[in-house]
Order: structure tokens, then C-alpha cells, then sequence
């Protein structure tokens, strides 16, 4: 069974950094691409960027480059999105989703990681 | 950016009926084009991909269709548990997402 396990709750202040991490069981952690995409609270969902676990390859929305990076960790089979300079509109539910290919539609989901910048 | 509009915002119905969902885009998109749909404190879940294509597991009530720029959802027969939030994203140049349909009793 395919599954990707997300961590848990996270509170930040603005100006820091959060690291979320997605685990996968189920299936060869290198034969997909793994998406994230985050919601925030008024519901609109958001793509983030995307990560090939088998070489590391990167692509991010322009609007987080600078402080988003988006890494695969091959000897623990898990994808980490970490985002610094946290703002109010950071605050969201992201989600990590695995991809048949690169550019294909989001199958599987993880159960999502609320973060919440406040001071 | 392409960007897609999906009406009506919210569709009151009841069980047993029929929901038509429409998402339009900006530009053609071919056919890359995937449903999802979402319920409170849940990830959103795959229906169709490709703006025609059933994803595993989800019943034959469901059922997309459409080309280029103007795309449906379609759900043949309300059930309970179908009464939920239903996103259109296109990939045709990278990700974006409609404002979603909630469809309510």
C-alpha cells in the first residue's frame, strides 16, 4: 500500500524557518517524482515546487525561490520541504503528493502538516 | 500563469440527483486537466485525470469530460458521501488550481 506519512504540527514566528518532512512506504522511492502543494485557510490550494528523488532535481513556483528548498533523503526513503523566512501568509496546510511522471496528475497524498507563523 | 475558473461556487442538490461541475481555462490545456475532491480535514483525493480518465478505485458515478479550454465534471447520482469540495488543477504549464465547488445538500 502506498502511503506518505507527513510530520506533525508546526508553530513558527515570522522570519524563521520550518522543515516538514513526508516519508513513503509502499513503493521504489526513486521511480517517483513527489509534489508539494500547500492550502491555506481561506481553501485555495497552492503548488510549491517538486522534487525527483532519484537524482535530486528541483523545481520551484518563482514566488518561493530564495527561500524554499525542496530535498530527498534516498537512505530514509523521505522527501523534506523547508521554507525560511516565514511570513503570515505562510501559514497553511502543505501537503506532499506522489506523481506517475513529472508533470502527471497527484495520486497519492500525505495527510498534510499545518504550519502556523505567528509572533 | 494559466488560470481556471470553475462555477458555480457552490451547488445545493440533493441525494439522488445530478452535479455538473465546470472548470475553464485561461488558455488550451489539451486534456491536462485532473479533478480532486476534498472533504473537511482531509487531503484532497484524485478522481480523474486527464480530464477523462477514472482514477483507481472511484465509482463510475463519476465522470469528466471536455477539451482545451472548457472541461466538466460530472456525477451522475448523489450519494451521501459525495457532498464535498471538488478542485480542478492543470498541468499543461506547471500546476495551478481552481477555486473549487462545494457541492452541498
Amino acid at each position: 500500500e502506498v502511503q506518505l506519512v507527513q510530520s506533525g504540527t508546526e508553530v513558527q514566528r515570522p522570519g524563521s524557518t520550518v522543515k516538514i518532512s513526508c516519508k513513503v512506504s509502499g513503493y521504489t522511492f526513486t521511480d517517483y517524482f513527489v509534489h508539494w502543494v500547500r492550502q491555506a485557510p481561506r481553501g485555495g490550494l497552492e503548488w510549491v515546487g517538486l522534487v525527483d528523488p532519484d537524482d535530486g532535481e528541483t523545481l520551484y513556483a518563482e514566488k518561493f525561490k530564495g527561500r524554499l528548498t525542496i530535498s530527498a533523503d534516498r537512505s530514509a526513503d523521505t522527501v523534506y520541504m523547508e521554507l525560511g523566512s516565514l511570513k503570515s501568509e505562510d501559514t497553511a496546510v502543505y501537503y506532499c503528493a506522489r506523481v506517475p511522471g513529472r508533470w502527471q496528475h497527484l495520486e497519492f497524498w500525505g495527510q498534510g502538516t499545518l504550519v502556523t507563523v505567528s509572533s | 500563469e494559466i488560470v481556471l475558473t470553475q462555477s458555480p461556487a457552490t451547488l445545493s442538490l440533493s441525494p439522488g440527483e445530478r452535479a455538473t461541475l465546470s472548470c475553464r481555462a485561461s488558455q488550451n490545456i489539451i486534456t491536462f486537466l485532473d479533478w480532486y475532491q476534498q472533504k473537511p480535514g482531509q487531503a484532497p483525493r484524485l478522481l480523474i485525470y486527464s480530464a477523462s480518465n477514472r482514477a483507481t478505485g472511484i465509482p463510475a458515478r463519476f465522470s469528466g469530460g471536455g477539451s482545451g479550454t472548457d472541461f466538466t465534471l460530472t456525477i451522475s447520482s448523489l450519494e451521501p458521501e459525495d457532498f464535498a469540495v471538488y478542485y480542478c488543477q492543470q498541468r499543461s504549464n506547471w500546476l495551478t488550481f481552481g477555486g473549487g465547488t462545494k457541492v452541498e445538500i
